[in-house]
């Protein structure tokens, strides 16, 4: 069965600093990937996706992912942290069998240390 | 922001009552879901509807029921309220196939007590 995991289910890291949150999915051919973030009090919205093509795909908000077959990784970063990037991410793949389900990573709250 | 509207945004009642979840959408989009987010667990699919009056089951639909008589209202019910039930219920909505993105709702607060 398709999975996704998502290591750490908090990462701190200080303004200024790399922000790396990790996403491993288990499936038998290529997925669609997506990285969505939730604001405090608010819904999800979409960060970036990768369906096909190129590996590396940039996002709103300076973040970007790149999808590693090898490790089936979809890991996201973003150079620079800022106190607004606060927030708790998801990551997510698309079902094989069904267009309209997505299976959810179970969340990384980013913390933002001043 | 898309036109997503999701009412009551908290709503607090007892084990064994009915209760319905409503969500509103002006973006006319034809695709609807209603799901369920839990510390640990993300978001799982309760239940989806891919046009008037089709419906479709998801991963936890167990206890929960959905209507959608016209495009732009999708609601949830839970025909007999427990205290499993507590969590946080996002509707989203899609133009087409989840190839494009989900657009979600604030957010229903329910508490089962």
């Amino acid at each position: 069965a398709q999975s996704v995991t998502q290591l750490g289910s908090h990462v701190s890291v200080s303004e200024g600093a790399l922000v790396l949150l990790r996403c491993n999915y288990s499936s038998s051919v290529p997925p669609y990937l997506f990285w969505y973030v939730q604001y405090p009090n608010q819904g999800l919205q979409l960060l970036l996706k990768y369906t096909t093509g190129a590996t590396l795909v940039k996002g709103i908000n300076g973040f970007e992912a790149e999808f590693k077959k090898s490790e089936t990784s979809f890991h996201l970063t973003k150079p620079s942290a800022h106190m607004s990037d606060a927030a708790e991410y998801f990551c997510a793949v698309r079902r094989l069998d069904s267009n309209y389900q997505l299976i959810w990573g179970a969340g990384t709250k980013l913390i933002i240390k001043p | 922001d898309a036109g997503i509207t999701q009412s009551p945004r908290h709503k607090v009642t007892e084990t064994g009552t009915p209760v319905t979840l409503r969500c509103h959408q002006t973006e006319n989009h034809r695709y609807m879901y209603w799901y369920r987010q839990d510390p640990g667990h993300g978001l799982r699919l309760i239940h989806y509807s891919y046009g008037v009056k089709d419906t479709d089951k998801g991963e936890v639909s167990d206890g929960y029921s959905v209507s959608r008589s016209k495009t732009e209202d999708f609601l949830l019910t839970l025909e007999s309220a427990t205290s499993s039930q507590t969590s946080v219920y996002f509707c989203a909505i899609s133009s087409t196939r989840l190839d494009e993105k989900l657009f979600f709702g604030s957010g229903t607060q329910l508490s089962v007590l």
